[in-house]
């Protein structure tokens, strides 16, 4: 079982609509995470990151954390096709270790 | 703040050849990390330093990979005997210790190997 499981996707939604990029983790002391956005050849660009449950919102960005289910989400209003790209999910656990962990992303396709 | 830099951006070299990459951090920031990326995988953890000492090593980190951070600057990642399998992004990261984690990335350095 990988710690940090995404669907690859790609996940197409129209333009204007919301994106819902979900993540599972299996190490239940994780306590931090991060969404990351990549654009092809490009490097990860951190865009969100949440330590507590519940929602945290930024802009059109949301994510969403539910220790109990070891389930994180990424939501995304009003998609733009500029928000196409891969969308990487990270935990880290820092009583074990000092690294995030990434999953392998789920690719979004915004479509006109 | 100009952000993490990492040179050369591309690095083509034959089998068997070593090669040397470099990463400068962003100035205040305590923690450098390399990761290497493959194609439709997520960036995978090889090591990491907080100021010249290195903390961690991934378990599936070849006698062939070394870094080094000579005075807790500037870090090098080199490969011996470079093979096929190394052909990837290798990526080095920056963090503050006590922000909560948050890393930031450079453009990468792209290895293929022929």
């Amino acid at each position: 079982q990988k710690e940090v499981e995404q669907n690859s996707g790609p996940l197409s939604v129209p333009e204007g609509a919301i994106a819902s990029l979900n993540c599972t983790y299996s190490d239940r002391g994780s306590q931090s995470f991060f969404w990351y956005r990549q654009y092809s050849g490009k490097s990860p660009e951190l865009i969100m990151f949440i330590y507590s449950n519940g929602d945290k919102e930024d802009g059109r960005f949301t994510a969403q954390l539910n220790k109990a289910s070891q389930y994180v989400s990424l939501l995304i209003r009003d998609s733009q096709p500029s928000d196409s790209a891969t969308y990487l999910c990270a935990a880290i656990n820092t009583g074990t270790a000092s690294k995030l962990t990434f999953g392998t992303g789920t690719r979004l396709q915004v479509t006109l | 703040d100009t952000g993490v830099s990492q040179n050369p951006r591309h690095k083509i070299t034959k089998r068997g050849q070593n090669v040397t990459f470099r990463c400068d951090p962003i100035s205040e920031h305590n923690r450098l990390y390399w990761y290497r990326q493959t194609l439709g995988q997520g960036p995978e953890f090889l090591t990491y330093f907080q100021n010249e000492a290195q903390l961690e090593k991934s378990r599936l980190l070849s006698d062939r990979f070394s870094a080094e951070r000579p005075k807790g600057s500037f870090s090098t990642l080199e490969i011996q005997r470079t093979e096929q399998g190394d052909s990837a992004m290798y990526l080095c990261a920056s963090s503050m210790r006590g922000s909560n984690e948050k890393l930031f990335f450079g453009s990468g350095t792209q290895l293929s190997v022929l």
